[in-house]
């Protein structure tokens, strides 16, 4: 158990809709990652939170945002959902250093 | 930004034979170079990882070569075993004190090993 939390752990939805993927960080980790894996894209950087703030942006689409409350917890929202956006989606977090530590990832499957 | 190469894609050794999976780098910024090994289904764990102010780090029969000239590192598996079977990642970031700024990864070996 590395002591990151995602929820849901599966979901099922339609194109069209929105969905929100929740993580809870390690116990004192600053730092918050969402990664997006497919079977073709391998492991996809999206977006990264330092203590609140944004601090660095890979592949996120438009229709996807995401943010990190003042309790470190973050959220990950997806709309207008695809079907190329099934995908396992991982938070993963750190403790400001530079090892990060992955949850146990949310499957996302559009239909 | 940082584009990370890994091959092979697919690797198939007899148990007991060395693994060797190598992957490059871009971004001469680039760090700090982890390797993570994922089994089906789920999370990547990571296994060992290297800094630029080192060339080699060994950790029972894993090993990480770094070559910052070439921008290159490499992973090293020996005395294979079936439970080594899984995919296997590297990545490169360039760590400023604030957390790693988002791995890039490579794409993946998947190490197969034989009976």
């Amino acid at each position: 158990d590395s002591g990151v939390t995602q929820t849901p752990k599966h979901l099922i939805t339609a194109t069209g809709q929105r969905v929100t993927l929740r993580c809870s960080p390690r116990s004192g980790d600053l730092s918050v990652y969402w990664y997006q894996q497919s079977l073709d894209q391998g492991l996809q950087f999206l977006i990264q939170y330092y203590n609140g703030e944004e601090r660095a942006k890979g592949n996120i689409l438009e229709r996807f945002s995401a943010q990190q409350f003042p309790d470190l917890h973050s959220e990950l929202n997806l709309s207008s959902l695809e079907l190329g956006d099934s995908a396992l989606y991982f938070c993963a977090s750190s403790p400001g250093e530079d090892t990060i530590y992955f949850g146990e990832g949310s499957w996302l499957t559009v239909v | 930004g940082e584009n990370v190469e890994q091959h092979p894609s697919t690797l198939s050794v007899q148990e007991g034979d060395s693994a060797v999976i190598k992957c490059t780098y871009s971004d001469s910024a680039s760090n700090y170079f982890p390797w993570y090994k994922q089994e089906l289904g789920k999370r990547p764990q990571l296994i060992i990882d290297i800094r630029s102010n080192v060339g080699e780090k060994k950790d029972q029969r894993i090993a990480v070569t770094l070559n910052k000239t070439a921008k290159h590192f490499s992973l090293h598996i020996t005395e294979t075993q079936p439970e080594d079977s899984a995919v296997y990642f590297c990545a490169a970031s360039a760590y400023s004190g604030g957390g790693a700024d988002g791995l890039t990864f490579g794409k993946g070996t998947h190490l197969i090993i034989q009976p």
